[in-house]
């Protein structure tokens, strides 16, 4: 298994559109979590599947985002009606359990930029 | 949501030097996390802390969980260039999610 995988690297869009990223995780790993990452900040949490269950949602979701993880695999982040404010780098982890001595392993993420 | 609080946000030093990185919080952690990050990339986990007065040891680094887990240091002795990055605290709340500090920038220059 590499890791973590992301894509695109990369997203220039519009002000208004809808984009798409994807995010697979390590195979044995049951937990994946979306983060949002500014420049001079630390990731801040934005949601976490256990399998194919959304398990929490931070209220810094607007209803503009949604994340599936469809059979407990692979994840995508939906924007929707993209804002200039959503300029980030959106990173996915995952984890293979749910004891606290489990560190993170993260994807190199999606630097999405909205003009 | 629990706050951790890094601090210097920035530090710049010359190699050879040592330097300590400090994360603080008001609140108990069931774990802390220390991860380096480089630009363009994802963050890389360096350690696990678990117990109170926990010390763990990676090569130059050493880490140390406070006793009461509330707090964490890190360590990085004789710095070389190649240490330089942004280093992340993350502290597990119950359930597993991390929380994360705002991070340390570390210049080391040759």
């Amino acid at each position: 298994d590499t890791g973590v995988s992301q894509n695109p690297r990369h997203k220039i869009t519009k002000r208004g559109q809808n984009v798409t990223f994807r995010c697979d995780p390590i195979s044995e790993h049951n937990r994946l979590y979306w983060y949002r990452q500014t420049l001079g900040q630390g990731p801040e949490f934005l949601t976490y599947f256990q399998n194919e269950a959304q398990l929490e949602k931070s209220r810094l979701l607007s209803d503009r985002f949604s994340a599936e993880r469809p059979k407990g695999s692979f994840s995508t982040l939906e924007i929707q009606r993209t804002e200039q404010g959503d300029s980030a780098m959106y990173l996915c982890a995952s984890s293979p359990g749910t004891g606290v001595r489990y560190g993170y392993t993260f994807g190199s993420g999606t630097r999405l930029t909205v003009v | 949501t629990q706050l951790l609080e890094q601090s210097p946000q920035f530090l710049s030093i010359q190699e050879g030097e040592n330097l300590t990185v400090y994360c603080n919080s008001s609140s108990v952690f069931s774990s802390l996390q220390w991860y380096r990050q480089e630009p363009g990339e994802g963050p890389v986990l360096l350690v696990t802390v678990v117990t109170g007065g926990e010390v763990k040891k990676l090569k130059r680094l050493t880490f140390q969980f406070g006793d009461a887990r509330k707090d964490s240091s890190l360590h990085i002795t004789a710095a070389q260039p190649g240490d330089t990055g942004l280093y992340l605290c993350a502290g597990a709340e119950y359930g597993n999610k991390l929380v994360f500090g705002a991070g340390t920038i570390l210049r080391v220059k040759s």
